[in-house]
């Protein structure tokens, strides 16, 4: 069975960091690019970073960018976030998400097929 | 960086109505554009990837259509499990999430 399942969310203060975990099953992390998106309470979802299928390249979002830092552990095939000078802003509820390929003869098209729980991240002093 | 504009913002229909939202985006994206549905407490499911695919296991009452900068997404016949709301996103360039469209049942 595919499963994503993400960890290490709580409670951090302002300045802080925290590290995620999302542990995928069913499926090979190395096969697959990865996305953190994020949701702050009551609103809309937020790509956070996201790395290729063998971790040669990732983008951030701005509002992350030099504070996160996206990994992966091929042998444990979980996939981490880690974060750092944390932000009231950056409390959210944190998923992982799969990167699927749809191809055709006019290009590569990409979505997020399988998706984990959901860990939350709350920052407060 | 690629804006995706959704309408409405929320609206409210009956069992068997017909629904549709509209997602825009600020620039041309051809057919890279994909909808989820995210239920109240749960993480977001895919629906329609590629403009008008539909994911194995949706239900056919979901269909999507567009391409370029304008797109939509219709429920043929509202049912009470459809109670939700749903969102855009574009993969023309990293994947940007249209604001979401919160749909009650009356």
């Amino acid at each position: 069975q595919v499963r994503l399942v993400e960890s290490g969310g709580g409670v951090v203060q302002p300045g802080g960091s925290l590290r995620l975990s999302c542990a995928a099953s069913g499926f090979s992390l190395n096969d697959y690019g990865m996305y953190w998106v994020r949701q702050a309470a009551g609103t809309g979802l937020e790509w956070v970073t996201v790395t290729s299928y063998d971790g040669s390249t990732s983008h951030y979002a701005d509002s992350v960018k030099g504070r996160f830092a996206i990994s992966r552990d091929k042998a444990r095939n979980t996939l981490y976030l880690q974060m750092s000078g944390l932000r009231t802003e950056d409390a959210a509820v944190y998923y992982c998400a799969r990167v699927q390929t749809y191809s055709t003869e006019g290009g590569d098209f990409y979505y997020m097929d399988v998706w984990g729980i959901g860990t939350t991240v709350a920052v407060s002093s | 960086d690629i804006q995706m504009t959704q309408s409405p913002s929320s609206l409210s229909a009956s069992v068997g109505d017909r629904v549709t939202i509209t997602c825009r985006a600020s620039q041309d994206i051809g057919n890279y554009l994909n909808w989820y549905q995210q239920k109240p407490g749960k993480a977001p499911k895919l629906l329609i990837y590629a403009a008008s695919r539909l994911q194995s296991g949706v239900p056919s009452r979901f269909s999507g259509i567009g391409s370029g900068t304008d797109f939509t997404l219709s429920i043929s016949s509202l049912q009470p499990e459809d109670l939700a709301v749903y969102f855009c996103q574009q993969s023309y360039s990293t994947f940007s999430f249209g604001q979401g469209t919160r749909l009650e049942i009356k």
